[in-house]
């Protein structure tokens, strides 16, 4: 079973808030939330994490439900260079992600 | 953030023939490193955990024996994909834990063998 869900693709339109979302109903107590995104043919780039609590950083937001099932990412006024494919990950005890299916956002002009 | 980063970045080869990925952390040092597969249009797998100075840990399914894993210091991790045939041919990825801040990624290997 995957351990997070999330769409196969989003559009959004540029200048305008992305929310991505990320089911993981049977997250553990002590996993944390990570996202990266990646651009066709590159390394994942890192974003963001959390374990409970929001989390803000200078590219976007976590929100992470009460009882942790679920998660979203926001890019508060996306561009077109955000374009690319979202990773929803839970990092186990020993640090390793495991990467769920991946979001296809497409920012249109 | 951090830098990892990978060599080669794109490799071709003969089948049967053996092929060597490095990963290295830049500026940090990482007693763990993590290596990944992905094949066209599909999310990362993991395929094996890389410890500093012990054997790595490979997940179900992943040939230890085919995918050799060496850890030998703080900032490099190898892969060598032995006797390399077609179905081998996919995107490697390595991953570096900072314990400070976070895993990060290097830039991936596209490994092709014909």
């Amino acid at each position: 079973d995957a351990k997070t869900t999330q769409p196969p693709s989003m559009d959004c339109a540029e200048g305008r808030a992305a929310n991505l979302p990320c089911n993981h109903s049977t997250i553990s107590g002590n996993e944390y939330v990570y996202w990266y995104r990646q651009i066709h043919s590159q390394g994942p780039q890192y974003i963001i994490h959390g374990l409970k609590n929001n989390e803000t950083n200078e590219m976007a937001s976590l929100i992470i439900t009460e009882d942790r099932k679920s998660s979203t990412l926001i890019l508060p006024h996306a561009t077109l260079r955000d374009t690319a494919v979202y990773y929803c990950a839970l990092s186990g005890s020993a640090r390793q992600l495991t990467f769920g299916s991946g979001t296809q956002l497409t920012v249109l002009p | 953030g951090a830098v990892v980063s990978q060599h080669p970045s794109r490799v071709i080869c003969k089948s049967g023939t053996s092929v060597k990925i490095e990963c290295r952390s830049l500026d940090f040092q990482a007693t763990t490193m993590f290596w990944y597969r992905q094949f066209p249009k599909k999310s990362l797998m993991l395929m094996a955990t890389s410890n500093e100075g012990s054997k790595a840990t490979y997940e179900q399914g992943v040939e230890k024996d085919k995918f050799l894993i060496n850890h030998a210091s703080l900032t490099l991790s190898t892969l060598t994909v032995t006797s390399a045939h077609p179905e081998d041919s996919s995107f490697y990825i390595c991953s570096a834990r900072d314990p400070l801040a976070g895993q990060y990624f290097g830039p991936g290997t596209r490994l092709t063998v014909l």
